[in-house]
């Protein structure tokens, strides 16, 4: 059971436009959501998280929206640049448990 | 600050042999955890610890062991290495359980 859906696989955007990753999670004792960013070769590194009384966080060029009564949260990436490009993956945790679910992941590549 | 140290960084394995990925961190965090990566497959968790003395299964737990050794190290041991082992497996952890820090990954090849 896929408890972290996460969409598109693959995107590509133009340098300068918007790039959206959705996410999608079932387990309603959630209550915390970060995403992470992954160069080739490297680990994953903390993006930007976000817990379910705010609607929305925002640090420099990236966003986290959430709606909780969707299940639903996305990372938008304003005025995206060709160092942007990297994997992306959304994650939840909650309650007493510790563990993060990840979603799949989404290829982002950002066309100069 | 070295954060999160995995060694080694690359391994080739025969099938049957065995070997133990070691991990390392040097931020006072509580909890550890052991993830692997597949293409299209995302991050799967196999084992955690979250606190000293502690260890957990994961969503992946077979074919794997793990050792909290003290507070710093997490080691993850594969007894008889078998093709479907082959991933690159990454080392985490958080004070909290919140904020994961992740080591550079062990790429490990059996065949």
């Amino acid at each position: 059971q896929q408890q972290v859906k996460q969409s598109p696989q693959s995107l590509i955007v133009q340098k300068g436009g918007i790039s959206i990753i959705n996410c999608a999670y079932e387990n309603t004792a959630f209550d915390y959501f970060p995403w992470y960013q992954q160069f080739p070769g490297k680990g994953p590194a903390l993006l930007i998280a976000i817990r379910p009384d705010v609607s929305e966080k925002k640090e420099g060029r990236f966003t986290i929206s959430f709606n909780k009564s969707a299940k639903q949260f996305s990372l938008h990436i304003m005025d995206s640049q060709p160092g942007d490009s990297a994997t992306y993956f959304c994650a939840a945790s909650g309650g007493s448990n510790y563990k993060l679910t990840f979603g799949k992941g989404t290829l982002l590549t950002v066309n100069p | 600050n070295a954060g999160v140290t995995q060694t080694p960084k690359f391994q080739v394995l025969k099938t049957g042999q065995s070997m133990t990925l070691q991990c390392a961190q040097d931020m006072n965090h509580n909890s550890m955890y052991w993830y692997r990566q597949d293409p299209g497959m995302g991050l799967r968790l196999i084992y955690y610890s979250a606190s000293e003395g502690t260890t957990d299964k994961g969503e992946v737990p077979n074919g794997y062991n793990v050792s909290r050794l003290n507070k710093r190290e997490f080691s993850l041991r594969l007894e008889s290495a078998a093709p479907s082992q082959t991933s690159v497996y990454f080392c985490a952890s958080s004070r909290t359980g919140y904020g994961y820090t992740f080591g550079s990954g062990t790429r490990l090849t059996v065949v």
